[in-house]
């Protein structure tokens, strides 16, 4: 089955440098990578996903890269903001219908 | 925006009781799923719920948790008898299609097991 891994469980960074967070996932299979943002108290809430037909998307100051020879996806923040301080979780589907999530990793973007 | 509601945002049981969290999906989606996330944790997949049916389940869904659409609206995850551990972070999701796009998850509700 589908096995994700997230690194950094932590990260800190200045307001205006840049984050970056990355997953693997074991299933040379899957085809949709999303990542979520979650703030306290609520639930996983979509930012930026990518199919794997694409190798990068972009969304303003949110970025997402895939290698899909090395099953590896990447989330990039650019110009962060103390608002950008949650949890991010990256995920990868399970059988084309479950969502395996990594483990989350802790951002705090200090002003 | 269509929003995935769950109620209520914060139940506390005793140990042993049974507790009811309820999701009412996006209107038109098909798939629903339960998702839980221990505290401080990842979150992880329950189960799975497609034309009326368990599609899929994972290990923690053993027989002390059930899940139903009693009417076209609700979907319910049943825990008969609560244990300590269940003390999580339970979220409600749903998707509209056969592919895995567009999941949208509701806000959770906090179960405490006292």
């Amino acid at each position: 089955g589908e096995n994700v891994e997230q690194h950094p469980s932590t990260l800190s960074v200045q307001e205006g440098d840049s984050a970056v967070i990355k997953c693997t996932y074991s299933d040379s299979a899957s085809n949709y990578f999303p990542w979520y943002k979650q703030e306290l108290g609520k639930g996983p809430q979509l930012i930026i996903d990518i199919r794997s037909n694409v190798g990068e998307k972009k969304d303003q100051r949110i970025a997402v890269t895939l290698n899909k020879t090395a099953k590896h996806f990447s989330l990039h923040i650019t110009e962060t903001q103390p608002e950008d301080s949650a949890v991010y979780f990256c995920a990868a589907p399970y059988n084309n219908n479950d969502m395996r999530f990594g483990a989350g990793t802790r951002l705090t973007v200090k002003p | 925006e269509p929003e995935v509601t769950q109620t209520p945002s914060h139940q506390v049981t005793q140990m042993g009781q049974e507790v009811i969290l309820r999701c009412v999906p996006i209107s038109n989606h098909l798939y629903f799923y339960w998702y839980r996330q221990i505290l401080g944790q990842k979150v992880e997949f329950l189960v799975s719920f497609y034309n009326n049916e368990i599609s899929e389940k994972s290990e923690i869904f053993d027989d002390q948790f059930s899940v139903e659409r009693p009417d076209g609206s609700n979907f319910t995850l049943k825990i008969r008898s609560t244990k300590l551990e269940d003390s999580a972070m339970y979220f409600c999701a749903s998707r509209v299609g056969r592919t895995v796009y567009g999941y949208t998850f509701g806000s959770g509700t906090r179960l405490t097991v006292v």
